[in-house]
């Protein structure tokens, strides 16, 4: 199993620019969210889905949309990028409330 | 609101010594706790998970343990090395859905 991945590991972006991170899990974990870990205020949850089909959101969900069409992947799309979404970007995954497993990361840098 | 508090914030000790990092969380009514490792510029590797039925759980030089009512979790590291030397997270899951909410880390430097 490859467990969680993520892609790209590190990206570069102007002010109002749009891109998504990608994140797959190939352990048939129902539940999958997406993290941004930021120096002084830890990990924030942004949004979490429950299963395919199911999302909703969490503590930072604005700017941030995401869809679960497969149990496998759960994007995270920014619509306009902004300086304040500079952060390092983690998906996890998870069977129902079991333990959680991180994927390596995104390092988002908005200019 | 679930607040998650890590203290200390950094720890230096020598190898071989025994250490414990705290970790304290404001609501009881919790479904599990979880603690990570986090090495510089890299994700989060899971340690153990303690259900909230459970007292403690153990993994290698690993301990675990949990209080709920008093709403504290120990992680003892036994005979401490330095490749122990990584950033300490505690975490916990408040309900059913997939939140996390986690504690601002211990950071460890065990030096040889």
């Amino acid at each position: 199993n490859a467990g969680v991945t993520q892609t790209p590991k590190f990206q570069v972006l102007k002010t109002g620019q749009s891109m998504t991170l990608q994140c797959a899990q190939d352990m048939n974990h129902e539940y999958m969210s997406w993290y941004r870990q930021d120096p002084g205020m830890g990990l924030r949850l942004i949004h979490y889905s429950v299963g395919a089909g199911i999302t909703d959101q969490g503590e930072v969900p604005n700017g941030y949309n995401v869809s679960r069409s497969t149990t496998e992947d759960f994007p995270l799309r920014l619509l306009s990028a902004a300086p304040s979404q500079t952060s390092v970007y983690f998906c996890a995954s998870s069977k129902t409330v079991n333990e959680q497993f991180f994927g390596p990361g995104t390092r988002l840098t908005v200019l | 609101k679930q607040e998650v508090t890590q203290i200390p914030a950094a720890l230096s000790v020598p190898e071989g010594e025994n250490l414990v990092l705290n970790c304290s969380f404001t609501d009881s009514a919790i479904y599990n706790l979880q603690w990570f490792r986090q090495d510089p510029g890299k994700g989060l590797t899971s340690l153990l998970l303690i259900q909230s039925s459970q007292r403690e759980q153990t993994s290698g030089r690993l301990n675990a343990s949990l209080d709920k009512s008093s709403g504290r979790s120990t992680l003892y590291i036994a005979a401490s090395q330095p490749g122990d030397s990584a950033t300490y997270l505690c975490a916990v899951k408040v309900n059913a859905g997939n939140m996390l909410t986690f504690g601002g880390g211990t950071r460890l430097m065990v030096k040889p």
